[in-house]
């Protein structure tokens, strides 16, 4: 399975835009970018996917860099909401699997 | 649709004991996943099935654990017998067309194996 490498933890103010990266150095041409997220004592939930275009949706918008190996999920006004761990993953098209690794944890200051 | 269902939410039982964790998928999507989630170990993959079928067992840690899926709407996961290290939260998470579209995660079940 290809392999995601993210920062531990990252801090963001209220209202300001947070760009949480993520490499990928080993990205196949059929892996997708997935991102989710897992809010304190809930199930993980699904933020946004891309392949090679950047994508945007109504919870955030997915940077990926021209060769792949890195992509930026960005989220454009945090709030304290937001905090969570957010978990950059790669699927394989052939296989059925999301393997999650350990994430960067978002913390929201008022 | 009210989302993937897991039951029970918390369970707390002694070791040795069996546990039977619960899991009913959203109606038409052909992928269930069982995922188990430790401060040590983060959130792993056990076991997937893919219209009732298991399709990848590799991540059950060991005999003690088994998964049935006996039609579309129902599946559990148990462990016979528990044991302390067995205490996570256990996630249902369910899909369609393909495991790695959108995943939709059930609320868990907290286990606590005394």
């Amino acid at each position: 399975d290809a392999k995601t490498t993210q920062p531990n933890s990252m801090e963001s103010n209220e209202e300001e835009p947070v760009h949480l990266p993520c490499n990928h150095s080993t990205i196949s041409g059929t892996d997708y970018i997935h991102w989710y997220r897992q809010l304190p004592s809930q199930g993980p939930e699904y933020v946004i996917h891309g392949l090679t275009s950047n994508v945007n949706n109504r919870m955030a918008s997915l940077a990926i860099a021209e060769d792949r190996k890195s992509s930026t999920l960005i989220l454009h006004r945090a709030t304290l909401r937001d905090a969570a761990v957010y978990y950059c993953i790669l699927s394989d098209y052939n296989t059925d699997k999301l393997i999650f690794g350990t994430g960067t944890r978002l913390q929201v200051f008022p | 649709d009210a989302g993937v269902i897991q039951s029970p939410r918390h369970e707390v039982t002694e070791m040795g004991q069996e546990v039977t964790l619960r899991c009913k998928p959203i109606s038409g999507h052909d992928y269930l996943f069982w995922y188990r989630q430790t401060m040590m170990r983060g959130l792993e993959l056990l076991i997937y099935f893919n219209n009732n079928v298991p399709i990848d067992d590799s991540g059950m840690p060991e005999d003690r654990f088994s998964a049935k899926m006996p039609n579309a709407s129902f599946s559990t996961l148990k462990i016979q017998p528990s044991e302390p290290r067995d205490s996570a939260v256990y996630f249902c998470a369910s899909t369609s067309f393909r495991g790695w579209e959108t995943q939709y995660f059930g609320p868990g079940t907290r286990l606590l194996v005394l």
